[in-house]
């Protein structure tokens, strides 16, 4: 069965600090990785995604995410947060037969409150 | 991106009623439509997956006669939770994907829909 764990349930930062939110996976094959981020009262929004190719994948506002298969890890970082950064941020997971959007395996989330 | 609206946004329902929640495709065709459900402070939990025209798929533990999933129109899917009982008060999201483009790669979310009973 897919799991997918994020180590950290709040994560308090100033402006224009770095940002890097951990994930790590358990899958027995190859996988498709996401990161969503869910602005307050707002559906949830794709950030960025990792089916092949380059493991370092560059997302919208600045996001990137590695995706370093020897960790099974698909951390995401941003170099300078925003005041506007601030929500819920999952990770998720899915097989790679199904393609990119067959059902997900999703992590707790993570709060992230950026203070001004 | 692709718009995926659920209705309503919330609602409060008596204990032992049934509960409508419908999620609509407005600006593209989904084959396929995910129903997640969310507890306070827990990730997202798939409940089951529908494609348009057949029986959806449960995932391990979810109660099929309780969570009626119907998806007749490659807009829209209703998810009907039966004899509601306030332990399944929850956040129900829905997801869908579509044949063509952007939408065939990548599933777009629904706002929630927040489930009361009392």
């Amino acid at each position: 069965a897919q799991s997918v764990s994020q180590h950290n349930h709040h994560v308090i930062l100033s402006e224009a600090a770095s940002l890097e939110l951990g994930c790590n996976y358990s899958y027995g094959g190859t996988v498709n990785l996401f990161w969503y981020v869910q602005y307050p009262g707002q559906h949830l929004q794709l950030l960025l995604k990792y089916f092949s190719g380059d493991p370092l994948v560059k997302g919208i506002k600045g996001f990137e995410a590695e995706f370093i298969k020897s960790k099974f890890s698909f951390n995401l970082r941003k170099p300078s947060v925003q005041w506007s950064d601030t929500a819920e941020y999952f990770c998720a997971v899915n097989g790679n037969s199904g393609g990119g959007a067959d059902g997900l395996t999703f992590g707790k989330g993570t709060h992230l409150i950026i203070q001004p | 991106g692709a718009v995926v609206s659920q209705h309503p946004s919330w609602v409060i329902c008596k204990s032992g009623t049934s509960v409508k929640i419908e999620c609509r495709s407005l600006d593209f065709q989904a084959t396929t439509m995910f129903w997640y459900r969310q507890f306070p402070k827990q990730s997202l939990m798939l409940m089951a997956t529908s494609n348009e025209g057949s029986k959806a798929t449960y995932e391990q533990g979810v109660e099929k006669d309780k969570f009626l999933i119907n998806h007749a129109s490659l807009t829209l899917s209703t998810l009907t939770v039966t004899s509601a009982h306030p332990e399944d008060s929850s956040f129900y999201i829905c997801s869908a994907r579509g044949r063509k483009g952007q939408s065939s790669t990548e599933a777009f979310f629904g706002q929630g829909t927040r489930l009361t009973v009392v």
